[in-house]
């Protein structure tokens, strides 16, 4: 199992950036799929997952309404779209595999992209 | 303020054991599985516990998990300098239909 994240960097407050997580090594089609963030200094913060099939999203509150799952089971690959971007979603955020199609408990785990919100 | 309380430290000399506390309410530790993870310093975290007391292949039975309630807790036994790290409690919360994570609870073994 192998999990890549992409897309950070230092974006200005208000606006947006798309976050990827490419998957290899497994039936990726199969496994919900989670985002996971830590500020600098803190701790993780659960962010969203999505089913197995993209039919079900949970968010967090702090991010409902301004960032969205989605998945691209054809080209393995999810994302994670992040709009009207605050300080406060400065973050690493790592992508990980669960261990169902639904949502069970984090398996895997990617090694994390920096998003740092800053103008 | 996270969902789950977790203490923000522990300490405890090499070869000695050390308890990690994971309170929660009936809305997600007591009506569902709780899961541990590592994070080594630097590094992504890595899954130790799931299903309240189930090791992955590859954890040392060194590690332990249990639930009882709306608590749970997390024991290392054969304290290790190399299991310095923080541990982070998640389960579902019904009432939120989300992830919860506790807080983090840094081990330092002196």
């Amino acid at each position: 199992v192998h999990l890549e994240e992409s897309g950070g960097g230092v974006v200005q407050p208000g606006t947006s950036v798309r976050l990827s997580c490419a998957a290899s090594g497994f039936s990726f089609n199969n496994y919900g799929m989670h985002w996971v963030r830590q500020a600098p200094g803190k701790g993780l913060e659960w962010v969203a997952v999505i089913w197995f099939d993209g039919s079900s999203k949970y968010y967090a509150g702090s991010v409902r309404g301004r960032f969205t799952i989605s998945r691209d089971n054809a080209q393995n690959i999810l994302y994670l779209e992040m709009n009207s971007l605050r300080a406060e979603d400065t973050a690493v955020y790592y992508c990980a595999r669960d261990n169902t199609g639904l949502r069970s408990y984090l398996e895997y785990w990617g090694q994390g992209t920096l998003v740092t919100v800053s103008s | 303020q996270s969902v789950l309380t977790q203490p923000p430290s522990v300490s405890a000399a090499p070869g000695q054991k050390v308890t990690i506390s994971c309170s929660g309410t009936t809305s997600n530790i007591g009506s569902n599985y709780v899961s541990w993870y590592q994070q080594l310093p630097g590094t992504a975290p890595k899954l130790l516990i799931y299903d309240n007391t189930k090791r992955p292949s590859g954890i040392p039975d060194r590690f332990s998990g249990s639930r009882s309630g709306t608590s749970a807790t997390l024991g290392i036994t054969g304290l290790q300098t190399g299991d310095e790290a923080d541990y982070y409690c998640v389960t579902w919360d019904l009432s939120l239909s989300a992830e919860v994570f506790g807080g983090g609870t840094k081990l330092t073994v002196l």
